[in-house]
């Protein structure tokens, strides 16, 4: 049972727009939030996180939305450069659940120079 | 600081055999966590140990098996080996589980 969904496995965006990432999750128990970034034959590497108390969180380019009530988070990315262009994941996790994080299953972006 | 090693990089294996993959956290890191990736289903949890004790288990059945060192430094083990059990697998580490994880690069394992 996929707990956290990202339904698009592939985006392509052109160098210096926005990519915007999207993520669903059922949980509602879910109240920590992270995404990371992979390039092939690397682990992934953490990029931003948000809390549930926060609607919105912002670290340079990248910027994390958070919908509660729809239970749905975004990544924007702006503007988008080609070095960004590589598999993003989200991840949720509940504080009375322990230490698990449930993750989707990626988005493969492609910034096109 | 050094990051979270993973080895070996690559393993081949056939059906029916076992495998143990180690890990060593980033110094100072206490949980230490597995995870699979397969093409299509993202990254599924398998295990968490903290100060040499499981603490969380993910959906996979007991031939999939770890343990923690006193160092931090994790295995994990894998029995009776099928081809479905071809992944990526991953190690993560944090300082005390509810952080940011730090993976490592993964080993690639493959059955025949």
């Amino acid at each position: 049972d996929q707990q956290v969904k990202q339904n698009s496995p592939s985006l392509s965006v052109q160098e210096g727009r926005i990519s915007i990432l999207n993520c669903d999750y059922t949980n509602s128990m879910f109240d920590y939030f992270l995404w990371y970034k992979k390039y092939p034959a690397e682990g992934p590497t953490f990029l931003i996180s948000i809390s549930s108390i926060k609607d919105k969180n912002e670290d340079g380019r990248f910027t994390v939305f958070l919908n509660k009530s729809a239970k749905h988070l975004s990544l924007h990315i702006v503007p988008s450069q080609p070095g960004d262009s590589a598999v993003y994941f989200c991840a949720a996790s509940a504080s009375n659940t322990g230490n698990q994080f449930y993750f989707g299953t990626g988005t493969s972006l492609t910034v096109i120079p | 600081k050094a990051g979270v090693t993973q080895t070996p990089r690559y393993l081949i294996k056939t059906r029916g055999q076992q495998v143990t993959l180690s890990c060593s956290p980033i110094s100072g890191h206490r949980s230490v966590s597995w995870y699979q990736q397969t093409p299509g289903q993202g990254l599924q949890f398998l295990f968490e140990y903290f100060s040499e004790t499981q603490r969380n288990k993910g959906n996979f059945p007991g031939r999939f098996s770890g343990r923690q060192f006193s160092n931090s430094r994790s295995e994990m083990n894998v029995s009776t080996l099928e081809l479905g059990d071809s992944a990526l697998y991953l190690c993560a580490s944090s300082f005390d589980g509810d952080q940011p994880q730090h993976f490592g690069d993964g080993t690639r394992l493959s059955i025949l």
